[in-house]
C-alpha cells in the first residue's frame, strides 16, 4: 500500500492567519481525500483532490476556506485559512489503495 | 458525513480481556471496514469484510456482519496495552469513506 508523507504533524497558529498541509505520496493515485477530525469527534470528508482538476467540496465546506492544490498525482496541499479557535482540529490526507484506505499521520492544528 | 453509530463510546478492558464493539450504519454497502487511531494519528486499516461475507478473522480481529440489521462488530481478543486507541468503523459510496463515531478502548495492565 502507498506510503503518505504529512507536513507539519501540529502547528499552533494565531487566529486570521493560514496554514497549509502537505501530502506527499510515494506512488501515483487518481484521487487524495482530505479529513477534517474535531476534538473528540468523527472524521468528516473535506473535499476529494483530483489532478487537472478542481477539488470537489462536501457539503458545508467552501474552496474559499479550505482551498486545495493538486499539481501532480503524487502531491497534494490543503490551506486552512483565516483561522478561527474553530478550525482546532486533526486534518488528514488520505488515498485509496485497492479496496482500503491509507492515511496520513495527521496535523494536529491549534488556533489560538 | 458519518455513516451512523458505534457502541459503546468508551470501553476500558483488563489486559488480556476481550474488546468487542458494535457499529451500525444506514445505505446499503459493498463493503464494510474498520480502522484504529492511536492518539489521535493517522488511521490504519484493520480488516474489511465484503457484504457477501457474514464473518471474518485476521490474528487476534474478528469481525461479522449483518447486512439484514445493518450493523457490524469487532472483536479484539487477549487484548493487549498496545491495543489502547480508537476504532472506527467506515462504509464506501463513490469512493468515498464514511465512518462511524468510533469507540475508544483503553487497556489496562
Amino acid at each position: 500500500s502507498a506510503v503518505i508523507s504529512q507536513k507539519p504533524s501540529r502547528d499552533i497558529c494565531q487566529r486570521g492567519t493560514s496554514l497549509t498541509i502537505q501530502c506527499q505520496v510515494d506512488s501515483q493515485v487518481t484521487m487524495m481525500f482530505w479529513y477534517r477530525q474535531q476534538p473528540g469527534q468523527s472524521l468528516t470528508l473535506i473535499a476529494t483532490a483530483n489532478q487537472g482538476s478542481e477539488a470537489t467540496y462536501e457539503s458545508g465546506f467552501v474552496i474559499d476556506k479550505f482551498p486545495i492544490s493538486r499539481p501532480n498525482l503524487t502531491f497534494s496541499t490543503l490551506t486552512v485559512s483565516n483561522m478561527s479557535p474553530e478550525d482546532s482540529s486533526i486534518y488528514l490526507c488520505s488515498v485509496e489503495g485497492g479496496e482500503s484506505y491509507t492515511f496520513g499521520s495527521g496535523t494536529r492544528l491549534t488556533v489560538v | 458525513s458519518q455513516q451512523g453509530e458505534e457502541d459503546p463510546q468508551a470501553l476500558s478492558i483488563q489486559e488480556g480481556e476481550n474488546a468487542t464493539m458494535n457499529c451500525s450504519y444506514k445505505t446499503s454497502i459493498n463493503n464494510l471496514q474498520w480502522y484504529r487511531q492511536n492518539s489521535g494519528r493517522g488511521l490504519v486499516h484493520l480488516i474489511l469484510i465484503r457484504s457477501n461475507e457474514r464473518e471474518k478473522h485476521s490474528g487476534r480481529l474478528r469481525v461479522t456482519l449483518d447486512t439484514s440489521k445493518k450493523s457490524s462488530s469487532l472483536l479484539i481478543t487477549a487484548s493487549r496495552a498496545a491495543d489502547t486507541a480508537s476504532y472506527f468503523c467506515a462504509t464506501v459510496s463513490d469512493y468515498k469513506l464514511s465512518f462511524g463515531a468510533g469507540t475508544t478502548v483503553t487497556v489496562r495492565a
